[in-house]
């Protein structure tokens, strides 16, 4: 059984540029969850997605928004970049929304903005 | 603001000991809890949840939930060097929330 695919795997962008990440969850999995990982901050949520529609949102900026489509695969996209957002963005999907199922996260795309 | 506490260690350990891994979290109305490890430069692996107060066990993993003192612990038992990672824990609340993690050394 695939697990939860993210593309790329690596990006290295310019500040001020807009970057779009996928991901692919488990066949099956209809809740997809983004999150940035980063040294200092550690693990914090962005935002999730269950039916094509945005249930929760984390805090941060407008400049970060996503999206699902009806198959589940979610992209997320980040616009004017700045050099705060290197990170690691981690994609999780879920059976279905809420807790009872648990999250399985993919291998993350690391983004560097220099 | 909901937090989740963890202590940053590194706690080390004994190869075969027993690892005690504590956690508190500051919204009572949480009602799960997940346990990630994650190995240096990998993605967060789900290792258990638990919802309800007492013990769940799987394997040498034992989740400990006391929803009183909002307090959650994970033992690993046998503890083996493969098992030096950071462990994560997390709750659910319109999203996970998660602790800044726990360095785990395990010394053969």
């Amino acid at each position: 059984k695939a697990g939860v695919t993210q593309t790329p795997r690596y990006l290295i962008k310019t500040r001020g540029q807009q970057v779009t990440l996928s991901c692919s969850p488990i066949s099956g999995h209809r809740s997809v969850s983004w999150y940035q990982q980063t040294p200092g901050q550690g693990l914090q949520f962005l935002f999730e997605y269950f039916s094509e529609t945005q249930r929760n949102k984390g805090n941060f900026p407008g400049r970060f928004s996503g999206r699902q489509f009806s198959n589940s695969r979610s992209e997320m996209n980040v616009s004017t970049l700045e050099l705060g957002d290197s990170a690691l963005y981690l994609c999780a999907s879920s059976l279905d929304l809420g807790s009872n199922y648990g999250y399985t996260f993919g291998s993350g795309t690391r983004l560097t903005v220099v | 603001q909901k937090e989740v506490e963890q202590n940053s260690g590194p706690l080390s350990v004994p190869e075969g000991a027993i690892a005690s891994l504590n956690c508190t979290y500051s919204d009572r109305g949480s009602q799960s809890f997940f346990w990630y490890r994650q190995y240096s430069g990998k993605s967060p692996e789900l290792i258990m949840f638990i919802y309800s107060n007492g013990d769940k066990e799987d394997g040498r993993f034992t989740a400990q939930l006391n929803k009183a003192s909002q307090y959650v612990s994970l033992l690993i038992r046998d503890s083996q060097p493969s098992d030096s990672a950071t462990y994560l824990c997390a709750t659910d609340s319109e999203g996970l929330v998660f602790g800044a993690g726990t360095i785990l050394r395990v010394k053969s």
